[in-house]
């Protein structure tokens, strides 16, 4: 059984750093075709992709926030962490961590955590 | 970065209806479409992988089509449960990218 649950403070102040962590079970991030992705959304918006790390270690991010994204992962302990420095009120949104296939043909999104709603205000 | 582009950005449709939600996407991206499902206050869902290969466990009244730039999520007969909000998503190439969602309401 694959799951997926996200962890991270409720609250972070502007400018801080927000420290996500994804643990999962129910899979391994050192199998090929297996990733984890990291995706968002603003309360009332869409669903906002913001960075991927693959079997190989591999890690991809969106364009817009890439400069301040970092994604690692602790195989032993089965979690990725997502770091997101300069937090801003426009960061305030529900962070989801999702199981990631890519297939060759196809990736995509087959299991996700049930998020985690951080606030950004002073 | 490929933009993805849905229309309608909202519906209302009744129980029974036949609804098809459009995305677009701002260059060829063969196949590399997924459609997600999300009720309000809930986890999204992936619906349909590959632009047509219906996930597992998803009812047959859900389809989709497609190839190239532009591709249809249809719903044969809407269901109560099947009032949410959909989104497409191109996994193409990175930064993949999601549509802006279609919200489907009870008419």
């Amino acid at each position: 059984q694959v799951t997926l649950r996200e962890s991270a403070p409720a609250l972070v102040k502007p400018t801080q750093t927000l420290t996500l962590t994804c643990t999962f079970s129910g899979f391994s991030l050192t199998t090929r075709t297996m990733c984890v992705s990291w995706i968002r959304q603003p309360p009332g918006k869409a669903l906002e992709w913001l960075g991927v790390i693959d079997w190989a270690g591999d890690k991809y991010y969106s364009t817009s926030l890439k400069t301040r994204l970092t994604i690692s992962t602790d195989t032993s302990k089965n979690q990725v962490v997502l770091t997101m420095t300069d937090m801003d009120p426009v960061d305030t949104a529900t962070y989801y961590c999702a199981r990631t296939l890519m297939v060759g043909t196809t990736n995509y999104f087959d299991y996700w955590g049930q998020g985690t709603l951080v606030t950004v205000s002073s | 970065d490929i933009q993805v582009t849905q229309s309608p950005s909202s519906l209302s449709a009744s129980v029974g209806d036949r609804v098809s939600i459009s995305c677009r996407a701002s260059q060829n991206i063969r196949s590399y479409l997924n459609w997600y499902q999300q009720k309000p206050g809930k986890t999204p869902r992936l619906l349909i992988f590959g632009a047509s290969t219906l996930q597992s466990g998803v009812p047959s009244r859900f389809s989709g089509s497609g190839s190239g730039s532009d591709f249809i999520l249809i719903i044969s007969s809407l269901q109560p449960e099947d009032f949410a909000t959909y989104y497409c998503q191109q996994s193409y190439s990175t930064p993949w990218t999601f549509g802006q969602g279609t919200k489907v309401e009870i008419k």
